[in-house]
């Protein structure tokens, strides 16, 4: 059984760039749950999707926004990246509400 | 709407003494309420869960945790400490029969001393 699976693992943006962020849900799952880390603090809640549609938004803007695919894969994708947007993204999935499976996270440097 | 707070950013133990980590919750409907360990440079992995059934909930790796309603607390304890249990700890909130958005503590650092 192939647990969670993040890419890319780091990287580095500069100011007013765009990234996407992917996840493998574990085999069997169908709803994959996204969270920001940032150095220090614990994870917020940005956003879940479950059958491809969001099902539920944490308080954060618009420019953060996901995709979920038909086999239940996701990306995170975030636009005109700040300084702020630093931090580790976790990926979760799970059965319907079931408990959160976490991968190893993308950690994000914003210069 | 949930909250957590997590008393104590570093906690320091003895090898082989008592682990208590607090975390009290606020939550306007019956929480679930979890334990996450992190390790550096990896994800979360879950301890423990209360999900409404037994008030101590026995975990992985020898943790415990009991859920009190009147203190509205929900502490993480293991008797005796190793230094294997060196790591960061969330403890985490969420509406009861849904883990769909957990609202997490700012996390407790753990150091085991030899």
């Amino acid at each position: 059984e192939t647990g969670v699976t993040q890419s890319p693992t780091h990287l580095i943006k500069t100011r007013g760039q765009q990234v996407t962020l992917r996840c493998s849900s574990q085999s069997g799952h169908n709803t994959v749950s996204w969270y920001q880390q940032a150095l220090g603090q614990g994870p917020q809640f940005i956003f879940q999707y479950y059958r491809e549609e969001e099902n539920g938004r944490g308080n954060f803007p618009p420019r953060f926004s996901g995709l979920q695919f038909p086999n239940y894969s996701s990306e995170l994708n975030v636009n005109a990246l700040e300084l702020d947007d630093s931090a580790l993204y976790l990926c979760a999935s799970s059965f319907n509400t079931g408990e959160l499976f976490f991968g190893e996270g993308s950690r994000l440097t914003v210069l | 709407a949930q909250s957590v707070t997590q008393l104590g950013s570093h906690v320091s133990v003895s090898e082989g003494a008592l682990v208590l980590l607090r975390c009290n919750y606020s939550s306007s409907v019956p929480p679930y309420l979890f334990w996450y360990v992190q390790y550096p440079n990896q994800g979360l992995q879950l301890l423990l869960k209360y999900t409404s059934a037994a008030t101590l909930v026995k975990g992985i790796n020898g943790f415990e945790a009991e859920f009190k309603k009147s203190e509205t607390s929900f502490h993480l304890t293991k008797p005796s400490a190793h230094m294997s249990d060196a790591a960061e700890y969330f403890c985490a909130v969420t509406p009861s029969g849904s883990a769909r958005q957990l609202t997490f503590g700012s996390g407790t650092q753990l150091t085991v001393l030899p």
